[in-house]
């Protein structure tokens, strides 16, 4: 078991682009949550999926950030234009669903994102 | 909207003694209660947490103690060892959701040799 796998761990964009951020849960996880951490506001929920459906994304600034999960092994954080306050680290985790109660979160590592 | 405070944000302790960290929450509705570590530079793990039907639980040198009247929890590491510093983040289930937790701002843990 790899755990939850995050690509990149470091990326760098320059104010204006996008970046895609891309999350591989755990095997047989139906959950899986997208954070964003800072020194600043700690950790951040952005979104949660539950068998790839998108249950809540009320975390998500909604102009410029979108996510999706087209299968159950990945899913992917996209920010357009971004801007240096969008620096941070997002962490993506995943959990087992038993449809009644919240369970162990299992972290990524995290993709740190820099805009310059 | 809901918080989940703790304290403190920074604590200092000399090695192989006991350390303490406390949480408050605000909704008493919240009825799971996890602690995380996080060493630097890497993601956060579960290392203990406790359910409300519950006001005490052990692993191993981790005690957490809830106390749902106070709104309260903690976290009591004994026998502090160097490799306990980190940050350590407490969270509660937020009300209406089984998902979702409202996370601590963070207390950075040091042992002190």
């Amino acid at each position: 078991n790899a755990g939850v796998i995050q690509t990149p761990r470091h990326k760098v964009t320059g104010k204006g682009q996008e970046a895609t951020l891309w999350c591989e849960p755990i095997s047989g996880h139906s959950a899986v949550f997208w954070y964003r951490q800072t020194i600043v506001q700690g950790l951040e929920f952005l979104t949660y999926f539950r068998n790839q459906a998108p249950i809540d994304d009320s975390g998500m600034p909604k102009e410029r950030f979108s996510a999706q999960m087209p299968n159950q092994s990945h899913s992917t954080l996209k920010i357009q234009s971004t801007q240096p306050q969008d620096s941070a680290v997002y962490l993506c985790a995943s959990s087992q669903d038993w449809g009644g109660r919240a369970e162990t979160l299992y972290f990524g590592s995290g993709t740190r994102l820099t805009v310059l | 909207g809901e918080q989940v405070e703790q304290l403190p944000s920074i604590l200092r302790v000399q090695e192989g003694s006991s350390a303490s960290i406390n949480c408050s929450y605000e909704d008493s509705a919240s009825n799971y209660f996890p602690w995380y570590k996080q060493e630097p530079g890497e993601n956060p793990k579960l290392i203990i947490d406790i359910r409300s039907n519950m006001e005490r639980k052990q692993i191993q040198e981790l005690i957490v103690l809830l106390d749902k009247k106070a709104k309260r929890f903690s976290l009591h590491i004994t026998d502090t060892q160097p490799g306990d510093s980190a940050m350590y983040f407490c969270a509660a289930s937020a009300s209406g959701s089984n998902y979702q937790l409202i996370w601590g701002s963070g207390t950075k843990l040091i042992i002190k040799p």
